[in-house]
Order: structure tokens, then C-alpha cells, then sequence
């Protein structure tokens, strides 16, 4: 079983909103990531957690917070999002950052940030 | 720099026409090459890891190829279904500057396949 959730599906959201992302994985992967993905653009690595702590951070704005609770569980805080923080925002898991390892994304959350 | 380039940005075939798509790409030390198949509006699927030049894997009507500079992914008699995105994405060595979790994508390849 290959399979990574992501709720909500989709989440429209003010610019003073507080909207919390969620995605889960059962596959025992110790590495999780969150990717952004603008209309036909390919993702973009935004940060990578390895056994549950945050290994990378590439310069994302702090309204942007990741939360890493457990092995299985990765949330993204969103706080005073802008428009164009509109996009599909990605989860994916691999065993390990140690070595090369395949990444499984999940099916995404579709924001809209008004 | 890690780069890769896919060509074509979007191809167009009739069902059971054979084609190729292409990945180019340049990076220090390859440590892992992927494709992705992604459908408008979800996460990418992923179809192949491909590690050294030539290896070779297959899943039903794909193939996917290694050499050091690219990789192919053939698609034999598509069905309309394949119609979607691909995506290839590389992974360097750690060792070459690079981060080993991280990928590099190309662009993509929009296809799509007529009934």
C-alpha cells in the first residue's frame, strides 16, 4: 500500500483566516514533505521533515507553519495567507532522506486564498 | 545546477499511435531518476525509479529508459486514459553539492490520446 491522504480536498480561505492542512501516511516512512504546485508549473518542495523533525525549510514565508506531530501525521499551518498563495498544495512521504528514495505523493488540497 | 528538460510540452496522438517522451537531464551525480503521471487537479502518480544507464522498466503500455544524459518513457498503443501529465524528476548525490531528498523536475509533458 503506497497510499498518502491529504484532507481537505479542496479550501477556500480569507486573508485572516486560520486553516490548518492535514496529511497522513501508513506506510512507515520516517521523511515527509510539502510540495506547491501552481497551473501547469511542476512542484515545488516547500519542507521536509525527517523523523518528525524539520530538516529542510526552502525560505518559505513564516504564514506557512508545518507541524509534524508523529511519524504518520504531517499539518500545515496557514495564518494572513496571500491570493497568490492560491495553488494545490502537495503532501509526500518517503522511507528515508538518508538515501534516494521514491517520493509518493498524496492527492493534493486545492486552495483558494480570497 | 540540477536541470532537467522534457520535450515535447505537449504531444497529441491517436489511440494505438506509439510514441516517446523525453527527459533530459544534467546533474552532478545521478542517484535516481522518477516518473510521474499526473491527472489535472491531483497529486502525481508515481510510475518508475530508474538508478543507473541502461535499466529499463515496464507497466503495462509504458517503458521507461536510462542512458547518461536522458530517459524515455514509451508509450505503446495509448488508450485514452493515459491522457495526463508526465512528469520526470531527478535526485542527485549528496555528495555533488546536492541534497540527496530532494528533486529536480522538468516541466512536464502534457498528452494527449483521441478516441
Amino acid at each position: 500500500d503506497t497510499e498518502v491522504t491529504q484532507t481537505p480536498k479542496h479550501l477556500v480561505m480569507g486573508m485572516t483566516n486560520k486553516k490548518s492542512l492535514k496529511c497522513e501516511q501508513h506506510m512507515g516512512h520516517r521523511a515527509m514533505y510539502w510540495y506547491k504546485q501552481k497551473a501547469k508549473k511542476p512542484p515545488e518542495l516547500m519542507f521536509v521533515y525527517s523523523y518528525e523533525k524539520l530538516s529542510i525549510n526552502e525560505s518559505v514565508p513564516s504564514r506557512f507553519s508545518p507541524e509534524c506531530p508523529n511519524s504518520s501525521l504531517l499539518n500545515l499551518h496557514l495564518h494572513a495567507l496571500q491570493p497568490e498563495d492560491s495553488a494545490l498544495y502537495l503532501c509526500a512521504s518517503s522511507h528515508s532522506t538518508s538515501e534516494w528514495e521514491t517520493q509518493y505523493f498524496g492527492p493534493g488540497t486545492r486552495l483558494l486564498v480570497l | 545546477e540540477d536541470q532537467v528538460t522534457q520535450s515535447p510540452e505537449a504531444l497529441r496522438l491517436q489511440e494505438g499511435e506509439s510514441s516517446s517522451l523525453n527527459c533530459s537531464y544534467t546533474v552532478s551525480g545521478l542517484r535516481g531518476l522518477f516518473w510521474y503521471r499526473q491527472d489535472p487537479g491531483k497529486g502525481p502518480e508515481f510510475l518508475f525509479t530508474l538508478y543507473s544507464a541502461g535499466e529499463e522498466k515496464e507497466k503495462e503500455r509504458l517503458k521507461a529508459t536510462l542512458t547518461k544524459k536522458e530517459s524515455f518513457l514509451h508509450i505503446t498503443a495509448p488508450k485514452p486514459e493515459d491522457s495526463a501529465t508526465y512528469l520526470c524528476a531527478v535526485q542527485a548525490e549528496e555528495n555533488s553539492g546536492g541534497s540527496n531528498y530532494k528533486l529536480t523536475f522538468g516541466k512536464g509533458t502534457l498528452l494527449t490520446v483521441n478516441p
